[in-house]
């Protein structure tokens, strides 16, 4: 069965600066998706980014970035220039490629913002 | 365009009685899946209805069940609720048939006393 740890519980970054959160997760699967969810107190999962493991190019989008590493099976998130709203709830989730296949999540690390 | 829409959002029911959630998934969307949310056990997936078909079910008990309707519309029911039901319900729907990008809703916040 596939795993997702996320080591880090609990993050905090000082706003402007950048932070970024861990997750590794275990798989035999050579395709699949990886996916990083930021739940907001409106309990609302929103999702941040994405990758598809076969793509080598890590997916960026805006100032969210992962560092994808297919062969260690990590996929961190780095957040540049952080801001007040992006303190949450960060979920790292893995998705086999097959139709149905569920999403599997890690613990989430809460992510705090400083003014 | 509107989201994925998840009522009730708020529900408190009683020991061993039965709930059903609703979910209504974005506009075009065929395949809606549904999540229980706990502090103790995180986000674990229930199942999975394409086109009014289970593709998927989570380890969870009988007294799960859902089933999505002929215009993708989800519903949940747990029959027999016990205290340890009461979770963050949450539902998410994909026009991808890859299932790359899914859409969540707010949730449904169930509590069982």
């Amino acid at each position: 069965a596939q795993t997702v740890t996320q080591s880090q519980p609990e993050m905090s970054v000082q706003e402007a600066e950048t932070v970024t959160l861990s997750c590794t997760y275990d798989t035999s699967e050579s395709d699949y998706y990886l996916f990083w969810y930021k739940q907001p107190p409106s309990r609302q999962m929103i999702l941040v980014i994405r990758q598809e493991a076969y793509k080598q190019q890590n997916a960026t989008e805006n100032r969210f970035s992962v560092n994808f590493q297919k062969a260690a099976k990590s996929f961190s998130l780095k957040i540049s220039d952080s801001q007040l709203g992006d303190a949450a709830m960060y979920f790292c989730a893995y998705r086999r490629m097959e139709y149905g296949n569920k999403l599997v999540f890690g613990a989430g690390t809460i992510l705090r913002v400083k003014s | 365009k509107a989201g994925v829409t998840q009522t009730p959002r708020y529900l408190i029911k009683t020991r061993g009685q039965q709930v059903t959630l609703s979910c209504s998934p974005i506009s075009g969307h065929r395949s809606v899946s549904w999540y229980q949310q706990t502090p103790g056990q995180g986000l674990q997936f229930l199942f999975e209805y394409f086109s009014e078909t289970q593709r998927n079910k989570g380890n969870f008990p009988g007294r799960f069940s859902g089933r999505q309707f002929s215009n993708s519309r989800s519903e949940m029911n747990v029959s027999t609720l016990e205290l340890g039901d009461s979770a963050l319900y949450l539902c998410a729907s994909s026009g991808d048939p890859r299932g790359y990008g899914y859409t969540f809703g707010s949730g449904t916040r169930l509590t069982v006393v």
